[in-house]
């Protein structure tokens, strides 16, 4: 089982570039969410999506687009990349649960954005 | 606003020894408390999964618990071994809302 799978696992821009990390998952999950991990802040969310054709902003969307393609797919766009950017950035999905809330979150393994 | 805190910030303990992490939260409405266990350079693994309902949760050497009430869980690491050396995060997932708050974690260093 791949699980949730992100690509590029590296990368590095300079200011202004853009790029896109893509985001995909196997376990035929509705929710998809991503999230930035800083040093000493912990993760935050950026955006998530309850379920194919929907997105919604979380804690720190500025600077970002998302698009969830289809239901496996979601995937994560910085148009103008700046320094502030420079994060790991972690894509996820929730699992099924009695309710919507109640599932359990499923990570990748990370995609390390260095923006010069 | 649901704020996660984790204390401490790192732990170090000889083989061994039954150790606790502590995770506080400042909202009790809550879906459930998840524990991860994060190695460097990698992505979060799921250890434990408590839902609101519950008290506890056991996998292997590992036990969860969570007291609403108080806005607390533990996880409680028994006969700990230098594998288990990694950073390990709670976060809380609220009512209503569908962003789970992360504490910035604990990180576990175990000596042989």
């Amino acid at each position: 089982n791949a699980g949730v799978t992100q690509t590029p696992k590296f990368q590095v821009l300079k200011t202004g570039q853009s790029m896109t990390l893509q985001c995909a998952q196997d376990m035929n999950h509705n929710s998809m969410y991503w999230y930035r991990q800083d040093p000493g802040m912990g993760l935050r969310l950026i955006y998530y999506s309850a379920s194919e054709g929907t997105t919604d902003k979380g804690e720190v969307p500025n600077g970002y687009n998302v698009s969830r393609l289809n239901k496996r797919e979601f995937s994560l766009r910085l148009e103008s990349a700046a320094p502030s950017q420079t994060s790991v950035y972690f894509c996820a999905s929730r699992g099924p649960g009695a309710t919507a809330g109640e599932g359990e979150l499923f990570f990748g393994e990370g995609s390390r954005l260095t923006v010069l | 606003k649901q704020e996660v805190t984790q204390i401490p910030a790192a732990l170090s303990v000889p083989e061994g020894e039954n150790l606790v992490l502590n995770c506080s939260f400042t909202d009790s409405a809550i879906y459930n408390l998840q524990w991860f266990r994060q190695d460097p350079g990698k992505g979060l693994t799921s250890l434990l999964l408590i839902q609101s309902s519950q008290r506890e949760q056991t996998s292997g050497r590992l036990n969860a618990s969570l007291d609403k009430s108080s806005g607390r869980s533990t996880l409680y690491i028994a006969a700990s071994q230098p594998g288990d050396s990694a950073t390990y995060l709670c976060a809380a997932r609220p009512y209503n809302n569908n962003d789970m708050r992360f504490g910035a974690g604990t990180r576990l260093t175990v000596k042989p």
